[in-house]
């Protein structure tokens, strides 16, 4: 059964830490996803990539988050330094295109429950 | 911008009867894909049911059904029979365009009493 992970699934920093958020999609997805839930906003978009490759990340703030996908089977989520108001939770999701070459479906993981004091 | 609205932050049932969640979107797209997500307690973000805005025939799932309505830019679920373990946050969501990325509403949650 193939399932997006996500590590770690809880993280509690201290204001000023760096945080490094993981994800692995599902083999052959080939466009991930970074979204954050909170209570205020909701669900929102913050990054995505399709062939490793960025191609939104205007959801992020750019002064303390960054995206990557050092390579196919691994993206990454930075926030450095940290701040209370990052608390959130953070999922990822992959997808791939059907046979029409259309993305039709995205796959969450189970997402990172980030706390920052 | 797209947008996605969901009016009824909560809503309860009685178990095995029907409910009907809301959610109406803005859009200048032709061609979109619209989704119900559910979230649990757990958090897990679970695929309800999806509807191709090209199609004109409602989606359906075993209980969960949605009246699609285009011109109206409506978008309702239906959940019939209600059961316990229906009892989630659900999310209305968009996604349309060249870059596939979901817009979601702000959730209602669901009770479902027994």
């Amino acid at each position: 059964d193939a399932r997006v992970t996500q590590t770690p699934r809880h993280k509690v920093t201290e204001m000023g830490q760096e945080v490094t958020m993981r994800c692995q999609p599902i083999l052959g997805h080939n466009t991930v996803f970074w979204y954050r839930q909170t209570m205020m906003q909701g669900l929102e978009l913050l990054a995505y990539f399709r062939n490793r490759a960025p191609l939104d990340d205007s959801g992020m703030p750019k002064d303390r988050f960054s995206a990557e996908m050092p390579d196919a089977t691994l993206a990454t989520l930075k926030i450095q330094p940290s701040e209370p108001r990052d608390s959130a939770v953070y999922f990822c999701a992959s997808g791939f295109p059907n046979s029409g070459g259309e993305y039709n479906e995205q796959f969450f993981g189970p997402g990172t429950r980030l706390t920052v004091l | 911008a797209q947008t996605v609205t969901q009016s009824q932050p909560e809503m309860s049932v009685q178990e095995a009867e029907t409910v009907t969640l809301s959610c109406t979107y803005d859009t200048s797209e032709s061609d979109y894909y619209l989704f119900w997500y559910k979230q649990p307690p757990s958090r897990q973000m679970i695929l309800v049911i999806r509807q191709e805005a090209y199609k004109q025939q409602n989606a359906t799932e075993n209980r969960f059904s949605v009246n699609f309505q285009k011109a109206a830019k409506s978008f309702s679920l239906k959940i019939s029979d209600s059961q316990l373990g229906d009892a989630a946050m659900y999310f209305c969501a968009y996604s349309g365009g060249s870059n596939y990325k979901l817009t979601f509403g702000k959730g209602t949650l669901l009770t479902v009493n027994p």
